[in-house]
């Protein structure tokens, strides 16, 4: 499977910055997608970052909030703009593994764990 | 939309076997996954299901019954490392929507 790193691991920011989450593969995927997991619960899809256009929202995330980019097959970046301490979370990346055709098997980057003061 | 429903805590010995339920209501499926989690830790693959029946991998089996929307995750001779958080995913789409995972302690 592919192997995905991201930047920073982790971050202490001040209420009202915005931080910019890096995510890298080793090889070139179609799919790439934007996770947040809130203490003590499950991953929620933010966004799915599309290379070459805009990135595709889910319910309850806005672009001004989560600014995404896609430059190429391999890297994408996920920003936290005008953060509040509600946005304290992991921020995953995934990739979908083009090599086994049919599953849409995603793996996850190791996350960036945000904590907002 | 999508509700995914899975135990919140479970508790096992080490050796035995834990059985992990996960039921689901989706107005489109492409498969269904099971990820482990370490505390502080990404989630890691474990198993994918697509078509019903069992899908077997070393200590860790899965199960799939689709007319049920209903899956089950076995973890067989029970480690401590298992100790983990263990979430079901239900692929629609290509995009994945996770249960809130079922914390598995594994107790000597």
């Amino acid at each position: 499977s592919a192997v995905i790193s991201q930047k920073p691991s982790r971050d202490i920011c001040q209420r009202g910055t915005s931080l910019t989450i890096q995510c890298q593969v080793d090889s070139q995927v179609t799919m790439m997608f934007w996770y947040r997991q809130q203490p003590g619960q499950s991953l929620t899809l933010i966004a799915t970052a599309n290379q070459g256009s805009e990135a595709t929202y889910e319910s309850g995330f806005v672009i001004d909030k989560f600014p995404i980019s896609r430059p190429n097959l391999t890297f994408s970046t996920l920003t936290v703009s005008n953060m509040s301490p509600e946005d304290s979370s992991i921020y995953l990346c995934s990739v979908d593994d083009s090599s086994i055709p049919g599953t849409d098997t995603q793996y996850f980057g190791p996350g960036t764990r945000l904590t907002v003061l | 939309g999508q509700n995914i429903d899975q135990p919140t805590e479970m508790t096992a010995t080490e050796g035995a076997i834990v059985q992990i339920n996960c039921t689901y209501q989706t107005s489109g499926f492409n498969g269904l996954f099971w990820y482990q989690q370490h505390a502080g830790e990404a989630p890691t693959f474990l198993s994918y299901n697509v078509l019903d029946g069992l899908e077997e991998k070393g200590r860790f089996s899965s199960f799939l019954s689709r007319s049920k929307g209903y899956s089950y995750l076995l973890l067989k001779e029970l480690q401590m490392k298992d100790s983990a958080s263990y979430l079901c995913a239900v692929s629609r789409d290509y995009k994945l929507s996770f249960g809130a995972g079922t914390t598995v302690t594994v107790r000597a």
